[in-house]
């Protein structure tokens, strides 16, 4: 059964800094791997999504890798900012199946 | 584009009551997913339709869940009868396709809270 871990559960940091946030899955025969936002009250909203043959994905200020074989993924978020504050949740698509499973997230807090 | 619309936003019962969420997705989206998220947790897909078609129901508490989407576009979720452990958020999300590939648009959900 695939497990997905994110760590850390919560984060604080001032505005400006590069953090790193951190997902990993237990069973490697994966499709892909997906990075959702999601704000207090209301649903997902998706970032970044690597498909199994991919390193990694980027957008604006976001850049997601992938290393499969050990089972990690990294959502890498550039000069942080207060709108960034959020729950972030990573997902992963398993080769034969339609259902994914979601880590529990790691909450966010930017403070100007 | 219109996003998913889900309604109510919040609903809260009794134990053993029984409850009805609506979702209505994106235009010309032909797959609907309704998921199940506890406080602290990540989402848990309960039923993922293809037009009025189910794909996968693997997850679905089926002695008191149902869910239908009969002409294809909105859809239902029952719960009948409600149990404590039910209260979470229930979303709805809503892609082009049933591809793997293809991104969900996700609704705020309807919270639920039983008493």
């Amino acid at each position: 059964k695939q497990e997905v871990t994110q760590i850390p559960a919560a984060l604080s940091v001032p505005e400006g800094e590069n953090l790193v946030l951190n997902c990993s899955f237990t069973d490697s025969a994966i499709y892909n791997l997906q990075w959702f936002r999601q704000d207090p009250g209301k649903g997902l909203t998706s970032l970044l999504l690597i498909q199994s043959s991919q390193r990694e994905q980027t957008s604006g200020r976001l850049n997601a890798s992938l290393d499969k074989s050990s089972g990690r993924s990294t959502l890498y978020i550039a000069a942080s900012q207060p709108g960034d504050s959020a729950t972030y949740l990573c997902a992963v698509r398993p080769g034969g199946s339609y259902i994914p499973t979601f880590g529990r997230g790691t909450s966010l807090i930017v403070h100007p | 584009e219109a996003g998913v619309a889900q309604s109510p936003r919040y609903k809260i019962i009794e134990k053993r009551q029984s409850v009805a969420f609506w979702c209505n997705p994106i235009s010309g989206h032909a797959t609907l997913y309704w998921y199940q998220q506890i406080l602290g947790q990540g989402p848990k897909l309960l039923i993922q339709f293809q037009n009025n078609g189910v794909v996968d129901d693997s997850q679905l508490p089926k002695d008191r869940f149902s869910a239908e989407r009969l002409k294809g576009v909105d859809s239902t979720l029952k719960i009948q009868p409600a149990k404590l452990e039910d209260s979470a958020v229930y979303l709805c999300a809503s892609s082009l396709t049933a591809g793997r590939d293809q991104p969900q648009h996700f609704g705020d959900g309807t919270r639920l809270s039983i008493l």
